[in-house]
């Protein structure tokens, strides 16, 4: 089946800082992955796709790659500034977009 | 482009209550799908629609959850005999092309069952 897995909970950074957040990602297909951003009170919105391995998306300062072999992707970003505070999720997309699977998100904190 | 519409916003209701969310996605997309956010599961599929027509519902409770699309501007989510455990932020999104686009979600609504 398709699952993904998020293990960082929470992270707190200062503004200017870099930020990395990793995934990982199991499917039986080919996959879509996605990184959602979502404010509170808001539905998520996307930030990047990724639809091909070891090539980058990005957006916004974002930057995200996946790596077929470990099944990994990662998000990052060089300086982080206060209003970046939000949880990202990692998503995986099934072969035909028609279902996306969240990770458990990230709820990213960054102090002025 | 006022976006996915959602309402309510959020919604009390008793145990045993029949709960009705409305969702009215973006004009010209011929996809939508609901999805359930509680803190303890995180963001779950429920079903999908696309063209009007029940595509995928394999995320749906088998008792008491029900969906419906009668038409291109909004889709239902109907929770009957509604229990505590079915309180959590419901989201619905849409998409142009299910297969080729970028699904754009509402702010949800949030229920709460007493």
């Amino acid at each position: 089946g398709n699952s993904v897995t998020q293990m960082q909970g929470q992270v707190t950074l200062s503004e200017e800082e870099f930020l990395f957040i990793n995934c990982t990602y199991s499917t039986t297909g080919y996959p879509t992955l996605f990184w959602y951003v979502q404010y509170p009170g808001e539905g998520p919105q996307l930030l990047l796709k990724v639809t091909t391995a070891n090539n980058k998306g990005s957006s916004r300062g974002f930057e995200a790659t996946y790596d077929k072999g470990t099944t990994s992707f990662h998000l990052q970003k060089a300086s982080v500034q206060e209003s970046d505070s939000a949880v990202y999720y990692c998503v995986l997309g099934d072969s035909n977009y028609n279902v996306l699977y969240f990770g458990s998100g990230t709820k990213l904190t960054v102090e002025p | 482009n006022a976006g996915v519409i959602q309402t309510p916003r959020h919604k009390v209701t008793g145990k045993g209550q029949e709960a009705t969310l409305w969702c009215e996605p973006i004009s010209g997309h011929s996809a939508v799908f609901w999805y359930r956010q509680t803190i303890v599961q995180g963001l779950e599929f429920l079903t999908y629609f696309r063209n009007q027509a029940p595509i995928d519902d394999s995320g749906m409770p088998k008792e008491r959850f029900s969906a419906q699309m009668p038409n291109q501007s909004h889709s239902t989510l109907k929770i009957q005999s509604t229990q505590p455990q079915d309180s959590a932020v419901y989201l619905c999104a849409s998409s142009l092309d299910p297969g080729q686009d970028t699904q754009y979600f509402g702010p949800g609504t949030r229920l709460l069952v007493l």
